[in-house]
């Protein structure tokens, strides 16, 4: 299995809703990963969990908030979002090793629109 | 000055033709150099790896220049299924890769 997983691929919700977005991958990699991405932009870094522990956080508001429940899965809660957090929200994995990362595996995105 | 620069194109392309456009990056210490190729809402998808000093794969080659700190991609005899955006991803550290803007590539018929 080479592929990451996301749910749902598309995304409508209000600014007073609560919705988590879900990533999967079974491919052993024990770093996985957070990007929004906007129009024509490259993706941004959000958040990277290591071996289920959460690594880096790129300043991301606190309405947006990560969960590793395992190794294979990877959430994003979202809460009180504004229109602004509309976009492409891309869930990767990727083996990493010391000093060294292998790349990333990317899944098809949760296409994100907020009301 | 940004991680990693690209030139955004877009790089217009008779089909057959071939096509080159490089990326920059700024950390001397980066191991890790990558292409993605991503089309109109899609996610990126990895097209090349390079470690050391290139990679070839098909149609498709990498030169990776450590002393100027740059990395090209050149794509022969260009087909109309080649359009899309080029990324160029460079790694920062374990954990965290580096985007370029991207490299708009239309190849016409």
């Amino acid at each position: 299995d080479t592929e990451v997983t996301q749910t749902p691929k598309h995304l409508v919700m209000g600014m007073t809703n609560k919705k988590s977005l879900k990533c999967e991958q079974h491919m052993g990699h024990r770093a996985m990963y957070w990007y929004k991405q906007k129009a024509k932009k490259p993706p941004e870094l959000m958040f990277v969990y290591s071996y289920e522990k959460l690594s880096i956080n790129e300043s991301v508001p606190s309405r947006f908030s990560p969960e590793c429940p395992n190794s294979s899965l990877l959430n994003l809660h979202l809460h009180a979002l504004q229109p602004e957090d509309s976009a492409l929200y891309l869930c990767a994995s990727s083996q990493v090793e010391t000093g060294f990362n292998y790349g990333y595996t990317f899944g098809s995105g949760t296409r994100l629109t907020v009301v | 000055r940004k991680e990693v620069e690209q030139d955004p194109g877009p790089f217009n392309v008779p089909e057959g033709a071939t096509v080159a456009f490089n990326c920059t990056y700024s950390n001397s210490a980066s191991q890790s150099f990558f292409w993605y190729r991503q089309d109109c809402r899609k996610e990126p998808k990895l097209l090349m790896s390079v470690y050391s000093s290139g990679n070839e794969d098909g149609r498709f080659t990498a030169q990776l220049n450590r002393a100027s700190q740059y990395i090209s991609l050149l794509i022969r005899d260009s087909k109309l299924s080649d359009s899309a955006t080029y990324l160029c991803v460079v790694n920062v550290n374990w954990g965290k890769l580096q985007f370029g803007a991207g490299t708009q590539v239309v190849v016409t018929p």
